[in-house]
């Protein structure tokens, strides 16, 4: 099976330190978008890819956060310094969606990395 | 801005039918997905309607009219691994962004 993955699964950081999530999509797929989920809320969108280009960062991406995805493959995100509040899920999908059309554009998601920050 | 809203909560019997509401008010309208959660798990695609109507998958069953802002999911036959939380999601016409609700919990009971 070839669908999302997402490293590492869950990680503990301390208050004040960088992380850094991977998220590999589907292989034909040109688009990927990072979202966040806490308890009991849904995803909330945090960033978006047509391909290596980042085509909108949410009020939510904090200078703090910056994402890559620099061969239009796998991205990354990291979070400098960081904050307890920024424990939360990390979500990444990805989808494809031809030139011209905006079709279906469903978005499959990866398994999430969970971010605990103590 | 976006609002999208779905009930908290609800319960069901196994074997049973449940209806999923789900309003919404956004700048934009490209579509209207419907995710299935499990606890502690990514959410998984079940349907997606971009016309009104119903589109029918399976046990799953879902609505929608552009009208009057608001979809819902059927879930037929329930068994007890449906027992998950349910994401309503309205796709923006800006760089096909999802919008998400914030999931109605399923508790299917025996």
């Amino acid at each position: 099976d070839t669908g999302v993955s997402q490293d590492p699964r869950h990680k503990i950081t301390k208050r004040g330190q960088n992380v850094t999530f991977r998220c590999d999509p589907i292989s034909e797929h040109n688009r990927l978008y990072w979202y966040r989920q806490t308890l009991g809320q849904g995803p909330e969108f945090l960033t978006y890819f047509q391909n290596e280009a980042q085509l909108e960062k949410s009020r939510l991406l904090s200078d703090r956060f910056s994402a890559e995805r620099p061969k239009g493959s796998f991205s990354t995100l990291e979070i400098q310094r960081t904050e307890q509040g920024d424990s939360a899920m990390y979500l990444c999908a990805s989808s494809l969606s031809y030139s011209g059309t905006s079709g279906t554009d469903t978005q499959y998601f990866g398994p999430g990395t969970r971010l605990t920050v103590l | 801005g976006q609002n999208i809203d779905q009930p908290t909560e609800m319960t069901a019997t196994e074997g049973a039918i449940v209806q999923i509401n789900c309003t919404y008010q956004t700048s934009g309208f490209n579509g209207l997905f419907w995710y299935q959660q499990h606890a502690g798990e990514a959410p998984t695609f079940l349907s997606y309607n971009v016309l009104d109507g119903l589109e029918e998958k399976g046990r799953f069953s879902s609505f929608l009219s552009r009208s009057k802002g608001y979809s819902y999911l059927l879930l037929k036959e329930l068994q007890m691994k449906d027992s998950a939380s349910y994401l309503c999601a309205v796709k923006g016409v800006n760089f096909n962004k999802f919008y998400f609700g914030s999931g109605t919990k399923l508790n299917v009971k025996p």
